[in-house]
C-alpha cells in the first residue's frame, strides 16, 4: 500500500487565495483526520470523518475553512480567503476503525504571504 | 487544563541511556494510547501503542499506562543518536478523536 498520499507538499500562496489541500487515505480505512501543526500550538485536529461523513469540526478555526470527503478515496481540506495566520503545514491521516493507530500523510507545508 | 500534556523538554540524555517521557490525559473514558516519533520535517510515524493498563515491550521501547493516575509513559533503552526526535503522546477516546500533545524533544548526545 502506497499509504496517505497528500498533494501538494508544499504550496506558498498570497493572502486573500483559496486554497485546495488534497488526501488520499489509505484504501480500507474507514476513518480520516486532519491535523494543523505549527510550532506554537502543536499538532490540533482539524476534523475527521467516518465512513466519508463529517463527525467532528469543532477544530475547524473558522469559516474560512470547509473539509469535504465525497468518496473513500478522497478529501479535500480548503481555506478561502487565506490568511498569513494558516501558514503551517497540514497533516492528513487514516485508521481503521475507531480505536486503531493512525497513519500519517507527508503533509502540506502552506505558505500564505 | 490542556487534554493531552507533556513536557517540551528538550530532554537531553547520554548515549546508551535510558530516556524517560512522560504524558498525562484528561479524559477518564480514553481508550487508546500512542508514541508517535517526528523527525525533523517529517510527519509523525507511530512507535508504540497501548490500550491495557502496565506495560507493554517491543524491542528497545516500553509503553506504560496507569489508567487511575491517567498517565502514560515511554521509555526508550540504550538511546541511540538515531532516537533524536521529538515524541508525541496521542491519546484516543470513545467518540474516535486523536488528540496529541505538545510533544518532548529527545536529545541523544553520543
Amino acid at each position: 500500500d502506497a499509504g496517505v498520499i497528500q498533494s501538494p507538499r508544499h504550496e506558498v500562496t498570497e493572502m486573500g487565495q483559496e486554497v485546495t489541500l488534497r488526501c488520499k487515505p489509505i484504501s480500507g480505512h474507514d476513518y480520516l483526520f486532519w491535523y494543523r501543526q505549527t510550532m506554537m500550538r502543536g499538532l490540533e485536529l482539524l476534523i475527521y470523518f467516518n465512513n466519508n461523513v463529517p463527525i467532528d469540526d469543532s477544530g475547524m478555526p473558522e469559516d474560512r475553512f470547509s473539509a469535504k470527503m465525497p468518496n473513500a478515496s478522497f478529501s479535500t481540506l480548503k481555506i478561502q480567503p487565506s490568511e498569513p495566520r494558516d501558514s503551517a503545514v497540514y497533516f492528513c491521516a487514516s485508521s481503521l476503525g475507531r480505536t486503531e493507530k493512525l497513519f500519517f500523510g507527508s503533509g502540506t507545508q502552506l505558505s500564505v504571504l | 487544563q490542556k487534554e493531552v500534556e507533556q513536557n517540551s523538554g528538550p530532554l537531553s540524555v547520554p548515549e546508551g541511556a535510558i530516556a524517560s517521557l512522560n504524558c498525562t490525559y484528561s479524559d477518564r473514558g480514553s481508550q487508546s494510547f500512542f508514541w508517535y516519533r517526528q523527525y525533523s520535517g517529517k510527519s509523525p510515524e507511530l512507535i508504540m501503542f497501548i490500550y491495557s493498563n502496565g506495560d507493554k515491550e517491543d524491542g528497545r521501547f516500553t509503553a506504560q499506562l496507569n489508567k487511575a493516575s491517567q498517565y502514560v509513559s515511554l521509555l526508550i533503552r540504550d538511546s541511540q543518536p538515531s532516537d533524536s526526535a521529538t515524541y508525541l503522546c496521542a491519546v484516543k477516546g470513545n467518540t474516535g478523536k486523536l488528540i496529541f500533545g505538545q510533544g518532548t524533544t529527545l536529545q541523544v548526545k553520543p
